[in-house]
C-alpha cells in the first residue's frame, strides 16, 4: 500500500538525550515536511524538504535537525537544545510544494 | 507571522443538520485552501481543496472561499455522530500549509 510510515508511534525520552523520529514514504513524493502539534493547538512547521538533499527551516526548527538523503526518507532528530518537546509529530509529503499534502499516522514524543 | 483564525468551539449541532465552519487568514498571496478533518490522538486526514472563488462541493461537504474578504468555510450537510471531530483550515502560505487551530465538531444524535 502506498502512504507515509512514521515510526515509533510512542516514544519516551530522558531530559538531555537526542532522539530520532522516522519518516518514510512510497508515493513517489518530491516534498516531504515534519509539523509539530500541541494539545488544543494546530499544527506547527517544523522543516520541510522540497527536493533530496535540500531541506529549510520552519517556522519553529530550534532544537530540531532533519536529513534528507533520500527521496523517501525525512527523519527528524530532537535535539537535547529543544526545551519542550513533549508533542505529537506529524510526518507529510506532497508531489510538490503546493500540492496537496498527506499526513502520516504521527508519533508522541514524551519526556520523562 | 501569517494568521488562521477559527472559532475554537465546541461546535454542537444535531443529527441531520448543517454545520458550518469559518475561517479567516492574513496572507492576501494564499492561492490554495484545504480543510483537514482530525479525530482526537490521530493524524489529519484531507477532507477537500478549493482554489478559486466560489463554491466547491463534494458529497456532503461544501467549501467557499471569498479571497477578497480573505474567509474560506465548510458547510456539512446530512451531519452524523461519525463527523465528531476537530476540523483544520489551512491555506497555502509561501511554502507550506498554514494551519489554524481547528474547530471542535459535536453531532449530537
Amino acid at each position: 500500500d502506498g502512504g507515509i510510515t512514521q515510526s515509533p508511534k510512542y516514544l519516551f525520552r530522558k531530559e538531555g538525550q537526542n532522539v530520532t523520529l522516522s519518516c518514510e514514504q512510497n508515493l513517489n513524493h518530491d516534498a516531504m515536511y515534519w509539523y509539530r502539534q500541541d494539545p488544543g493547538q494546530g499544527l506547527r512547521l517544523i522543516y520541510y524538504s522540497q527536493i533530496v538533499n535540500d531541506f529549510q527551516k520552519g517556522d519553529i526548527a530550534e532544537g530540531y535537525s532533519v536529513s534528507r538523503e533520500k527521496k523517501e526518507s525525512f527523519p527528524l532528530t530532537v535535539t537535547s537544545a529543544q526545551k519542550n518537546p513533549t508533542a505529537f509529530y506529524l510526518c507529510a509529503s506532497s508531489m510538490g510544494l503546493s500540492d496537496t499534502i498527506y499526513f502520516g499516522e504521527g508519533s508522541w514524543l514524551t519526556v520523562v | 507571522q501569517k494568521e488562521v483564525e477559527q472559532n475554537s468551539g465546541p461546535l454542537s449541532v444535531p443529527e441531520g443538520a448543517i454545520a458550518s465552519l469559518n475561517c479567516t487568514y492574513s496572507d492576501r498571496v494564499s492561492q490554495s485552501f484545504f480543510w483537514y478533518r482530525q479525530y482526537s490522538g490521530k493524524s489529519p486526514e484531507l477532507i477537500m481543496s478549493i482554489y478559486s472563488n466560489g463554491d466547491k462541493e463534494d458529497g456532503r461537504f461544501t467549501a467557499q472561499l471569498n479571497k477578497a474578504s480573505q474567509y474560506v468555510s465548510l458547510l456539512i450537510r446530512d451531519s452524523q455522530p461519525s463527523d465528531s471531530a476537530t476540523y483544520l483550515c489551512a491555506p497555502y502560505s509561501g511554502y507550506a500549509l498554514n494551519f489554524g487551530k481547528g474547530t471542535s465538531l459535536l453531532v449530537t444524535p
